[in-house]
């Protein structure tokens, strides 16, 4: 079956630092690829996303690449501000039914 | 763009008291609908599938009794927590996938989530 690994938090940073946050995948065809964010009591917001191989997402400085050889779709932000302070979740998406697997969610806390 | 409104945000309630929870999208029609739960600091659990006209399909371990779904147009879902209890308090957090949008795109519209304690 279908499963997302997230590296565990939180994750804490100072403003202006580099942030990776790391997603792995297991899935049976060609999934599409998901980063949704989720700030304190709201649901989720679509961050970005890839829908094949090597195709880069990108979003308010956030930017991931589907890589299929090592089944990875990694976070990435050059330079984190307080306001990305958030849960962000990995998801994939197979066929047509539309159900999304979630991984368990990292929360980021970016301090002064 | 694609919006999902759910009602109330927040609700506190008596223990073995009903509460219903709604869904709507706003400006597009949604065939299909999703109902999730989330505890505290962890993911999203996937409860059920909500689609209109027909039964909802709910995921190995939930109670259909207790949860029960209702989608009776293409813009509305609601949710009713039955005779809940303080286990049952947790953040509910509806989708909705606009068939028009194609699922590589946005694969669901996400509400707002309603926080639930049960007293």
């Amino acid at each position: 079956g279908n499963s997302v690994t997230q590296m565990e938090g939180p994750v804490t940073l100072s403003e202006e630092a580099f942030l990776t946050i790391n997603c792995t995948y297991t899935a049976t065809g060609y999934p599409s690829l998901f980063w949704y964010v989720q700030y304190p009591g709201e649901g989720l917001q679509l961050l970005l996303k890839a829908t094949k191989a090597d195709d880069k997402g990108s979003n308010k400085g956030f930017e991931a690449t589907y890589r299929k050889e090592t089944t990875s779709f990694h976070l990435e932000k050059g330079s984190v501000q307080v306001s990305d302070s958030a849960v962000y979740f990995c998801a994939l998406l197979t066929g047509t039914a539309s159900k999304l697997t979630f991984g368990t969610g990292t929360r980021l806390q970016v301090t002064l | 763009g694609a919006v999902v409104s759910q009602h109330p945000s927040w609700v506190i309630c008596k223990s073995g008291t009903s509460v219903k929870i709604e869904c709507r999208s706003l400006d597009f029609q949604a065939t299909t609908m999703f109902w999730y739960r989330q505890f505290p600091k962890q993911s999203l659990m996937l409860m059920a599938t909500s689609n209109e006209g027909s039964k909802a399909t709910y995921e190995q371990g939930v109670e259909k009794d207790k949860f029960l779904i209702n989608h009776a147009s293409l813009t509305l879902s609601t949710l009713t927590v039955t005779s809940a209890h303080p286990e049952d308090s947790s953040f509910y957090i509806c989708s909705a996938r606009d068939p028009a949008a194609g699922n590589s795109n946005q694969p669901q519209h996400f509400g707002d989530g309603t926080r639930l304690s049960i007293l």
